[in-house]
């Protein structure tokens, strides 16, 4: 089974901030899944990548395959961007639906 | 396009009641999963269902769960005899094809609380 760490579990911010959060798993993967969830809310799929960097709006999502390892970067947070960023990647076996979840990085943008 | 749509959203059931939780697909979706999230813990896998058949359920609790995914409508998550413990936010999520690295698309959840 792939061991996901994320950190940090809990992160401020004042709004305009750079913002990054990481992302540490166990075992080789074909692809990792950034989501994000608002508290209460539904769960939004932000990134899927296997490879190098993906940029949408201000997010941007890297991964270094051989070490294991990806981060999420909000460039100028607002106090929307408030919700809770969690890292998932897939069972060893490789199935890309059998997830493994972080336990999330609650980010908090202060106006 | 419609996303992933869950019912009930929110869903209050005495202790040994049955809940029945819906999940309809993304259109053109043929692969549908579902997902626990217990309070304070993260989210895990469930099971996972193509039209008609049950593709993996290794994250089924073994009695009282059940899921189905028939020819026509939607997906629905069955407990049966519910317990406190079932109180949990179900996510379903849909994909076009399975194991190709499309992304999975998540519902907004339904919320069972049991009192």
């Amino acid at each position: 089974k792939n061991e996901v760490e994320q950190s940090p579990q809990n992160l401020t911010a004042q709004e305009g901030e750079f913002i990054t959060i990481n992302c540490s798993y166990s075992v080789g993967i074909s692809a990792l899944h950034w989501l994000q969830q608002h508290p209460g809310g539904g769960i939004v799929s932000l990134f899927m990548l296997s490879s190098g960097k993906k940029k949408h709006g201000r997010l941007i999502a890297t991964i270094n395959i051989q070490e294991k390892h990806s981060s999420l970067h909000i460039t100028a947070s607002h106090p929307r961007d408030s919700a809770v960023y969690i890292c998932a990647v897939p069972n060893s076996g490789g199935s890309n639906y059998k997830l493994t979840f972080g336990k999330g990085t609650l980010l908090t943008v202060n106006p | 396009n419609a996303g992933v749509m869950q019912n009930p959203r929110h869903l209050v059931r005495r202790r040994g009641q049955e809940a029945r939780l819906r999940c309809s697909p993304m259109k053109g979706h043929s692969h549908v999963y579902w997902y626990r999230q217990l309070p304070e813990e993260g989210l895990k896998f469930m099971v996972y269902l193509q039209k008609e058949n049950i593709i993996d359920e290794s994250g089924m609790p073994k009695e009282r769960f059940s899921a189905e995914f028939p020819k026509e409508g939607p997906s629905i998550l069955r407990i049966q005899q519910v317990v406190r413990g079932d109180s949990a936010a179900y996510f379903c999520a849909s994909s076009p094809v399975q194991d190709t690295g499309n992304t999975i698309y998540f519902g907004e959840g339904s919320w069972l609380t049991v009192v």
